[in-house]
This record gives structure tokens, sequence and C-alpha cells, in this order.
């Protein structure tokens, strides 16, 4: 199992220019997320899904676009980059919540996404 | 809304040294609670975790519990080794971890030979 992987590992990007990150997992979980961590402020969460074809806001979701159109996969997209988006990108999944799979409420994160925006 | 407050480093100790990082929370209901640890370069790693009062999580000699009457879950462990060293982030999920995990900022541990 490679577990939860993430593309592209870096990018810079200038000022208005637009990019998807790629989330994938393969231990079929139902749910997943995207959260940015930045220095002295933990990580917050963007946005998440529950489910193929559902996605919800999280603490932070202005300026990002979520897609979830297969299971295995969580695409987070910037339309029009801002030096403020300069962050590191994490995806995580897990089972859903309460199902006694793999242990309640457990996350698995990715390696994350290095992002500067210019 | 639900929240987390942790020990901000960094945090420097001697090898063999005992670390406590303190960690407390604000959350309605009964929250589950963890520590995941982030090593330089790499994504968080599941530490150890506690979803009910007075259980301890216990992984690689790091030791927690949760004391519903404090709000806290303290992170410890006897006998710290170089290879400890890394951002140790206290977290809390609630609603059953539905949307999300709230983390604390991370603590910064350095542990020098």
């Amino acid at each position: 199992n490679a577990g939860v992987t993430q593309t592209p590992k870096f990018r810079v990007l200038k000022t208005g220019q637009s990019m998807t990150l790629l989330c994938a997992q393969d231990m079929n979980h139902e749910y997943m997320y995207w959260y940015r961590q930045d220095p002295g402020m933990g990580l917050r969460l963007i946005h998440y899904s529950v489910g193929e074809g559902t996605t919800a806001k999280g603490e932070v979701p202005d300026g990002y676009n979520v897609s979830r159109l297969k299971k295995q996969n969580f695409l987070l997209g910037l339309e029009s980059a801002a030096p403020s988006q300069t962050s590191v990108y994490f995806c995580a999944s897990s089972y859903t919540p309460g199902s006694g799979l793999g242990g309640t409420d457990t996350q698995y994160f990715g390696p994350g996404t290095r992002l500067t925006v210019l | 809304g639900d929240s987390v407050t942790q020990m901000e480093g960094p945090v420097t100790l001697s090898e063999e040294a005992f670390l406590t990082i303190n960690c407390t929370y604000t959350a309605t209901g009964y929250p589950s609670l963890f520590w995941y640890v982030q090593y330089p370069g790499e994504g968080l790693q599941l530490l150890l975790k506690a979803t009910k009062a007075d259980d301890k999580g216990s992984n690689k000699g790091f030791e927690a519990t949760y004391r519903k009457e404090t709000t806290s879950f303290h992170l410890e462990k006897g006998s710290v080794q170089v290879s400890d060293s890394a951002v140790y982030f206290c977290a809390l999920s609630n609603q059953g971890g539905a949307d999300g995990l709230t983390f604390g900022k991370g603590t910064h541990l350095i542990i020098q030979p």
C-alpha cells in the first residue's frame, strides 16, 4: 500500500496563476481532507469530503475549490493564487468515523506539497 | 468552537531527559484526543490517541492520559533520544471526526546528544 500520496511535492506560482493539487489514497477510505500548515498556526482544515461526489467547507475555504469525482482522489484547486496561499498543504484520509474500521477517528496523512506564490 | 492549546517551543532537552509537552483543550461533548508527530520534511504520523476519559494512549515509549476533569492530554516520555527530535501536534476530533481534526500549533522538540 502506498497510503496517501500527493502531487506535486513542490510548486512555485506567480500571483493570479491557477493550479491543482492531487491527493490519492489506496486504503478505500470514505473520508478525505485538505489542510494547510503555516508557521505558528498548526494545521487548519480547508475542505473535506465524506464520500465520492461530496465536499464540504472547513475552517479556511476561501480561495480554494475541491472535487471528489473518484473515491480514491481528492483534488484541491487554486483558481487565482495569492501570496497569502503560500503554505504547506497536507491531504489526509480516514475510514468512516464510527465504522469500527482502522480505529475510530484516525487520519492518515500524505507527505505534503510546499507551495510558494510570488 | 473547539480549540487546542499546547506549549510552544522550541523545547530543547538533553538525551535521556524526561519529557512533558502540555496540551489542554476546549470542546463540547466527548472528543477523541490525539498526538501526531512530524519529522523534518515529512507528513504527520499518528503517535497515540485516546477516545474516552481516563484512557491512556501509548506508543514508542510515549504516553498521554485523557483527563476530562482538567481537559488535558499531556505527552510524556521517560527518556528521550536524539531520534525523537520532531514537531509534536496535539489534536482533537469531535462528532466522530467527520469534519476534521482541530490541531494545536505544534511544539518543536530538539534533543541534544
